[in-house]
C-alpha cells in the first residue's frame, strides 16, 4: 500500500542553521501538509500546499518557514534559521482530491515523522 | 477558535476487553468532521475513524466505534476486544468543513495487556 515517507528520520542541527525536511507524498495525491508536534504538546498544523501555492497557515508558519515542491515528487519544509524552539517532530501529510462519497472531505495520510533537534 | 481536548493522557486495558478514550472539542461552527487517528510506537498516524457533525449515526469500523454527542461537544472512541495491536497513541482530530486543516488533542497513550 502506498505510503508518504520522510527523510531523515533524526535531524540534529545547531541553532541558527537553515534545514530542510523532505517528503514524498502519495504519487496521485494533489494536497500536501506540515504539521508539528513538540514534545509533550499537540500535533499542530503548520501549512497546506495546492497546485504549487499556499492554501492555508497557522500563525506558527512564519517568515522563516518556506514549502517547495522542486520536482513533482518531494514536498520540502525549509527552517531558514532554526531557532531552539522549533525542536520537535515534524510530520507530513497528503491528499487525494477526492476521499469516498464526501466530496468536501479529503482523508489526509501521514509519513512517520522527522524528529529535529536544534541544539 | 476550535480546540480538542484529551483529559487522559494514558489508559491501560487488559487484551479482549473494552476501553474508551474521552474527546472533547469546542467550535462555533455546525459542519466539520471529527476524527480519530492511531499511532503505533514508531509508526505514522493511521485514520480509524471519521464522523461527520451532520449525521445522527454514530460510526462504526469493525472493533472501533464513537459516541458523538453533538450537544455536549463530545466524541468518545470505544475499542471492544482490545488487541495487542491497538497499543498506540490515539489522537482525536476536529476539521471544520471546506478545510484542510486537522485540529488534534494531545493524545491518549493506550496500552493493552496481555
Amino acid at each position: 500500500e502506498p505510503e508518504v515517507t520522510q527523510t531523515p528520520s533524526h535531524q540534529v542541527t545547531q541553532m541558527g542553521q537553515e534545514v530542510i525536511l523532505r517528503c514524498v507524498p502519495i504519487s496521485n495525491h494533489l494536497y500536501f501538509y506540515w504539521y508539528r508536534q513538540i514534545l509533550g504538546q499537540k500535533v499542530e498544523f503548520l501549512v497546506s500546499f495546492y497546485n504549487n501555492e499556499i492554501s492555508e497557515k497557522s500563525e506558527i508558519f512564519d517568515d522563516q518557514f518556506s514549502v517547495e515542491r522542486p520536482d513533482g515528487s518531494n514536498f520540502t519544509l525549509k527552517i531558514r534559521s532554526t531557532k531552539l524552539e522549533d525542536s520537535a517532530m515534524y510530520f507530513c501529510a497528503s491528499s487525494a482530491p477526492t476521499s469516498g462519497s464526501d466530496p468536501n472531505y479529503n482523508e489526509q495520510f501521514f509519513g512517520p515523522g522527522t524528529r529535529l533537534t536544534v541544539l | 477558535a476550535q480546540t480538542v481536548t484529551q483529559s487522559q493522557p494514558e489508559m491501560s486495558v487488559q487484551e479482549a476487553e473494552t476501553v474508551t478514550l474521552s474527546c472533547t472539542y469546542d467550535t462555533s461552527e455546525n459542519n466539520y468532521y471529527l476524527f480519530w487517528y492511531k499511532q503505533p510506537p514508531s509508526r505514522q498516524m493511521i485514520l480509524v475513524i471519521r464522523q461527520e457533525a451532520y449525521k445522527q449515526q454514530n460510526a462504526t469500523e469493525n472493533r472501533f466505534s464513537v459516541n458523538f454527542q453533538k450537544a455536549a461537544k463530545s466524541f468518545s472512541l470505544k475499542i471492544s476486544d482490545s488487541q495487542l495491536g491497538d497499543t498506540a497513541m490515539y489522537f482525536c482530530a476536529f476539521m471544520q468543513r471546506n478545510t484542510d486543516k486537522l485540529i488534534f488533542g494531545t493524545g491518549t497513550r493506550l496500552q493493552v495487556f496481555p
